[in-house]
């Protein structure tokens, strides 16, 4: 069975551009939640979806949205991208609560 | 704001020798969770350890949690020069997210 996938893996954007990263939870998981992680330190929670409604939101800007498909996959949206914004960002399957999977994660970086 | 903070920051050790790291948290938990992370990519899931739990074992893993004193520890045995990453622990919160600390990074020498 493939893990959880994200793509692209690597992403350069100016700022003020927008971003899109996907995200294909392993099978039979409905839950995928969004991680933000800057060099040297831990990930921070961005968003939490399961069964298409959103369960979680983290402290971030409005300028970050996510949505969750009915095939369980999910997109998260940046607008206005700031160069802050460049990180590691990272996508978690669950069956519940718990015992995330995590994928490989997209580096973003703005300039 | 992170919820967990592990200690050491940075931990570096000899091959076959034993690593401890260690994780306080500030409130209620339901459960904790135990990640590593190999050069900056996704996290594996090591160990999960609910409130009502005191010890648990993963070959040559062992995590304790004391609520009493809102901490928790991961110890492993027998290091190798594989187990170099960077470790995490993590907390359930109210918003159905995990908390992270910042990690402890763990280079094993050979």
């Amino acid at each position: 069975d493939a893990g959880v996938t994200q793509s692209p893996t690597h992403l350069i954007k100016t700022r003020g551009q927008h971003v899109t990263l996907r995200c294909s939870p392993i099978s039979g998981h409905k839950s995928v939640s969004w991680y933000q992680q800057v060099l040297g330190q831990g990930p921070q929670f961005i968003f939490q979806y399961y069964e298409k409604e959103e369960r979680g939101r983290g402290n971030f800007p409005d300028r970050f949205s996510a949505r969750q498909f009915p095939n369980y996959s999910s997109e998260l949206n940046v607008n206005a991208l700031l160069l802050g914004d460049s990180a590691l960002y990272l996508c978690a399957s669950s069956v519940s609560r718990g015992g995330y999977t995590f994928g490989s994660g997209t580096r973003l970086t703005v300039v | 704001s992170q919820q967990g903070e592990e200690d050491p920051q940075a931990l570096s050790i000899q091959e076959g020798e034993n690593a401890t790291m260690n994780c306080s948290y500030k409130t209620s938990i339901n459960n904790l969770q135990w990640y590593r992370q190999n050069s900056g990519r996704g996290l594996v899931h090591l160990i999960l350890i609910r409130s009502n739990e005191r010890e648990k074992h993963s070959g040559r893993l062992r995590v304790t949690l004391d609520t009493s004193k809102k901490s928790s520890s991961l110890l492993i045995t027998a290091s190798r020069a594989a187990d170099t990453a960077s470790y995490f622990c993590a907390t359930d919160w109210y918003n159905n997210d995990m908390r992270f600390g910042a990690g402890t990074r763990l280079t094993v020498k050979p």
